[in-house]
């Protein structure tokens, strides 16, 4: 089975810290996905990437930035902590760059608090 | 622009009854869709994929889903209720990336 590893179930942290939220899949997928998911707004697209070195923004990427160094690992950067970016972030990836028609495969979540 | 909208935050049934959550898309051209559940503290799962030329699609745990392409609809059902089935469910639209409802928490009830 393909796993999406998220590396925090939950974090804390301050108004204005760097925050990092790591995602490590482990079937060679090419493509990787972070969503934020908020109670009455669903998922919401922040980045994606369908290749190493390649990004590109989502729906909502204000205050965040991406690193696809190695083809299995998709960070999230918080440059600045706010607290309107409490919430549950998830990682997915998939097969198929033109087609991810297979459905992609999720991790965990990590629910961050920013206080 | 591509969107899914599940009517229905909320859906409650007893156990043993029947579970509808309604889900439709905007689109002029038949999209993939997906059904996907959160079961409390985990990620999402894969429930179903609609593939295309069918119109009734089979997922795990006894749910299966409608593809209603005049009414741009895509409906979950199950026959009957499980206490296990309690979640939140997302239906999800895949044009040139995934693009979910606000998603639907059912509550099975004994």
């Amino acid at each position: 089975d393909v796993k999406v590893t998220q590396s925090s179930r939950y974090l804390v942290k301050r108004t204005g810290e760097k925050v990092f939220l790591e995602c490590v899949q482990d079937m060679d997928h090419e493509n990787m996905f972070w969503y934020r998911q908020d109670p009455g707004l669903g998922l919401r697209l922040i980045y994606f990437s369908y290749d190493v070195k390649m990004k590109e923004k989502g729906d909502i990427p204000e205050g965040y930035s991406v690193s696809r160094e190695k083809k299995e690992r998709f960070s999230l950067i918080l440059e600045s902590a706010s607290t309107n970016q409490t919430s549950m972030y998830l990682c997915a990836s998939s097969l198929d760059p033109d087609r991810d028609r297979y459905g992609y495969t999720f991790g965990s979540g990590t629910r961050l608090t920013v206080v | 622009a591509q969107s899914v909208t599940q009517l229905g935050s909320h859906v409650s049934v007893s156990e043993g009854a029947l579970v509808l959550l309604r889900c439709n898309y905007s689109s002029s051209v038949p999209p993939y869709l997906f059904w996907y559940v959160q079961y409390p503290n985990q990620g999402l799962q894969l429930l179903l994929k609609y593939t295309t030329g069918a119109t009734l699609v089979k997922g795990i745990n006894g749910f299966e889903a409608g593809f209603k392409k005049s009414e741009t609809s895509f409906h979950l059902t199950k026959p009957s209720a499980h206490m296990s089935d309690a979640a939140e469910y997302f239906c999800a639209v895949l044009t040139d990336k995934l693009i979910f409802g606000t998603g639907t928490r059912l509550q099975v009830f004994p």
